[in-house]
């Protein structure tokens, strides 16, 4: 079956150190994938979404593209801020309307 | 952006009572809505697929006598948790699809925290 799987937490960086949030996929057929983020208390907000291999998804400075050869969809972002200290799930739809998710990465920044 | 409602945020109750959470499209209409449970530091559960006019169908273990689930409107989406207990305390989030197309984002709601005493 359809699954995801992404790097357990928690990732602790300091403010504008690089950061990696790796995501990998196990799907039939062309998924879409996406990253989402939680913020304490609040539910999930859509971060970037890529329906296609080696699309590149993009929004607030993160990026994830979209790898079929290694069914991946890692999350980076060049320096981070302390106000992105939140939860940040990988997902995926394959047909349907239902989206797996991933365990979720919880990610601390210290300023 | 679509917006997905809920109400209420929070609620505590007490142990055999039945709370009622609802799920609102704001801005489209949905025939399908999701319903997750998400435990402390977990990732969400899905619990249940809402279909608008039709029974909801659930997932493996999920009560569906439990956790009774309205598809009322095109917009609106209601799960009622029966007789709960302690065990039932949670974070519930619903989501809907926007367009047609199974490859849609789901927009979710803000979520609604459980608490039973």
């Amino acid at each position: 079956g359809n699954s995801v799987t992404q790097m357990e937490g928690p990732v602790t960086l300091s403010e504008e150190a690089f950061l990696t949030i790796n995501c990998t996929y196990t799907a039939t057929g062309y998924p879409s994938l996406f990253w989402y983020v939680q913020y304490p208390g609040e539910g999930l907000q859509l971060l970037l979404k890529a329906t296609k291999a080696d699309d590149k998804g993009s929004n607030k400075g993160f990026e994830a593209t979209y790898r079929k050869e290694t069914t991946s969809f890692h999350l980076e972002k060049g320096s981070v801020q302390v106000s992105d200290s939140a939860v940040y799930f990988c997902a995926l739809i394959s047909g349907g309307f239902k989206t797996i998710f991933g365990a979720g990465t919880r990610l601390f920044v210290k300023a | 952006g679509a917006v997905v409602s809920q109400h209420p945020s929070w609620v505590i109750c007490k142990s055999g009572t039945s709370v009622k959470i609802e799920c609102r499209s704001l801005d489209f209409q949905a025939t399908t809505m999701f319903w997750y449970r998400q435990f402390p530091k977990q990732s969400l559960m899905l619990m249940a697929t809402s279909n608008e006019g039709s029974k909801a169908t659930y997932e493996q273990g999920v009560e569906k006598d439990k956790f009774l689930i309205n598809h009322a409107s095109l917009t609106l989406s209601t799960l009622t948790v029966t007789s709960a207990h302690p065990e039932d305390s949670s974070f519930y989030i619903c989501s809907a699809p926007t367009g047609t197309s199974g490859h849609n984002e789901q927009f979710f709601g803000p979520g609604t925290r459980l608490t039973v005493l």
